[in-house]
C-alpha cells in the first residue's frame, strides 16, 4: 500500500475553501485515492474517492493530477462543523480495507 | 436504515480480565473490519471477516486477541487478560462487499478502559 503524507494540522476560517494537498508518490497503477473524515469520538466517515482527474460530490471536490502522485481535496466555504481530522487513503490493488490511516489533518475552523 | 452498531460503546475492565466488543453490520453488508485507534494516532487494520470466515488476521496480535463473525449474530472481537495498553478506540466497518474500491461505512468506536 503506497504511503501518504500530508499536512499535520490547518487553520481556516468559515466561508474559505479549504485545500488539503496529500502526497503519494508511490502509488500503483490500479490505486484508488479515498479521503475519509472524522469528527472528535466517532468513527471515520467516506467524503469522497477518485482515480484520475477531478470527481466532485456534494460535499467536496478531488483533484488528482495526471502523475497522481498527490491529490487535492477541496472543502468549498468551510463552517465550524467541518472542524475534523482528514485521512487520505491510497489503495485498492491489494484490498482497500487494509488501508493505512495515517495521523491525517487536524483541520480548524475558527469563526 | 440503520448504520454499523457497536457496543458497548465505553467499557471499562481491570487488568486480566476479558473485553468483548459487538458490531452489527449495516443491512446487506456480509464483510467487517476492525480497526483500532489509540489517542491522537490514526486507526489501525486489525482483522477482516466474512460470515463465518477469517479472511485476513495479519493485522490483529497473535496472543489474547481473537475475532469471529458468526452465521447468525454480531461479530465479536474478543481480548483476554487485558492489559492497560488495550486501551483504545475500537472500531468496526462493514462493506456490501469485498473493500477493494468502494467504501468502508464506520461504527461509532467501541472504548475500551483499562484499569
Amino acid at each position: 500500500l503506497a504511503k501518504t503524507t500530508q499536512p499535520i494540522s490547518m487553520d481556516s476560517y468559515e466561508g474559505q475553501e479549504v485545500n488539503i494537498t496529500c502526497s503519494h508518490n508511490n502509488i500503483a497503477t490500479n490505486d484508488y485515492i479515498t479521503w475519509y473524515q472524522q469528527f472528535p469520538s466517532q468513527g471515520p466517515r467516506f467524503i469522497i474517492q477518485g482515480y484520475k482527474t477531478k470527481v466532485t460530490n456534494e460535499v467536496a471536490s478531488l483533484f488528482i493530477p495526471a502523475d497522481r502522485k498527490s491529490s487535492t481535496l477541496s472543502l468549498p466555504r468551510v463552517s465550524l462543523s467541518d472542524t475534523a481530522v482528514y485521512y487520505c487513503l491510497v489503495g485498492g490493488s491489494s484490498g482497500t480495507y487494509k488501508y493505512i490511516f495515517g495521523t491525517g489533518t487536524r483541520l480548524k475552523v475558527l469563526a | 436504515n440503520a448504520g454499523v452498531m457497536q457496543n458497548p460503546r465505553h467499557l471499562v475492565r481491570r487488568r486480566g480480565q476479558e473485553a468483548r466488543l459487538r458490531c452489527s453490520p449495516m443491512k446487506g453488508h456480509s464483510h467487517v473490519y476492525w480497526y483500532r485507534q489509540l489517542p491522537e494516532e490514526g486507526l489501525k487494520f486489525m482483522v477482516y471477516l466474512q460470515k463465518e470466515n477469517i479472511i485476513d488476521e495479519s493485522g490483529m496480535p497473535k496472543e489474547r486477541f481473537s475475532a469471529e463473525f458468526p452465521k447468525e449474530g454480531p461479530s465479536i472481537l474478543r481480548i483476554q487478560q487485558v492489559v492497560r495498553g488495550d486501551s483504545a478506540a475500537y472500531f468496526c466497518a462493514s462493506s456490501p462487499s469485498a473493500a477493494d474500491t468502494g467504501e468502508l461505512f464506520f461504527g461509532e468506536g467501541s472504548r475500551l478502559t483499562v484499569l
